[in-house]
C-alpha cells in the first residue's frame, strides 16, 4: 500500500513569502506529526495530531507556523513571512494511534529553501 | 552539493564485518528508545526498538544494548552489506510523553565494498 506522501518534494521560496506544506498519511491512520530536520541534524517535533485536533504543538518554533488537519487525515504546515532560517527539510510521519506502541512511518519529506 | 553529514560523526567498515554505532542520551526518565536509518532524500525508517525495562534486544542481522546506568544506547549490525549505508539516529520518547520522539544527532555509516 502506499506510504506517507508529502507535496511539494521540493519548494523554493523567497524572505517574507508565505508557504503550505502538506501531507498525506497513511489511510487509517490517527496520528500524525511533522518533524523540521536541518542539515546534518536530526529531526525536531513540531507537532502532533490525533484525530482533527492538535494534541501537542510545543515544538512549533513561533507564531509564524502553524498546522491544520480539518478533516483528520491530509495535513497541511503553514509557514508566514518565512525567513532564511526557516530552511530545512521538513518531515511528516503517522501512526495507527498517538502511543510509540505504534510505527512512526515516515515520508520523504519537503525540502524548503528560503533565498 | 550539499553534503548530508558534513557534521556528522562517521563510521567506515568493510562489507561483511560487523558495525556498531552509539548513542548517548541525557535524559534520565526516557523510557523507550528506537534506531532509524535513513538514506539520502528519503525519510528516516524504522530498525529496532528497545524499552527501558530490558538491556538487549534482538532483530534480523542487528542488536540493540541499552546501559541505563551511563545512559548509553547501541546498535550492532552484523555483516554490514552496502545497503546498510545510511546516516542512523538514535530517538527517546520524552519522559511523560508517549508519542513524541527526540532525535539524536546521526551517524554516518559507509560500508566499503
Amino acid at each position: 500500500g502506499a506510504g506517507v506522501s508529502q507535496t511539494p518534494s521540493n519548494k523554493v521560496t523567497e524572505k517574507g513569502k508565505y508557504v503550505e506544506l502538506r501531507c498525506d498519511p497513511i489511510s487509517g491512520h490517527t496520528a500524525l506529526y511533522w518533524y523540521r530536520q536541518s542539515l546534518g541534524q536530526g529531526p525536531e517535533f513540531l507537532i502532533y495530531f490525533q484525530g482533527t485536533g492538535a494534541a501537542d504543538d510545543s515544538g512549533l518554533p513561533n507564531d509564524r507556523f502553524f498546522a491544520v488537519r480539518p478533516e483528520g487525515s491530509v495535513s497541511t504546515l503553514k509557514i508566514q513571512r518565512t525567513e532564511r532560517g526557516d530552511s530545512a527539510v521538513y518531515l511528516c510521519a503517522s501512526s495507527f494511534s498517538g502511543s510509540l506502541f505504534y510505527e512512526q512511518f515516515f515520508g520523504p519529506g519537503t525540502r524548503l529553501t528560503v533565498l | 552539493g550539499e553534503s548530508v553529514g558534513l557534521h556528522l560523526p562517521t563510521l567506515s567498515v568493510q562489507e561483511g564485518d560487523n558495525s556498531i554505532i552509539n548513542c548517548a542520551y541525557s535524559n534520565s526518565a526516557s523510557d523507550y528508545f528506537i534506531w532509524y536509518k535513513q538514506e539520502s532524500g528519503k525519510g528516516p525508517q524504522f530498525i529496532i526498538d528497545i524499552r527501558s525495562n530490558m538491556d538487549k534486544r534482538q532483530g534480523q542481522r542487528v542488536t540493540v544494548l541499552l546501559n541505563k546506568t551511563v545512559k548509553h544506547l547501541s546498535l550492532q549490525i552484523a555483516a554490514t552489506q552496502p545497503g546498510d549505508s545510511a546516516v542512523y539516529f538514535c530517538a527517546e520518547s520524552s519522559g511523560g510523553s508517549n508519542y513524541k520522539l527526540t532525535f539524536g544527532k546521526g551517524t554516518l555509516l559507509t560500508v566499503n565494498p
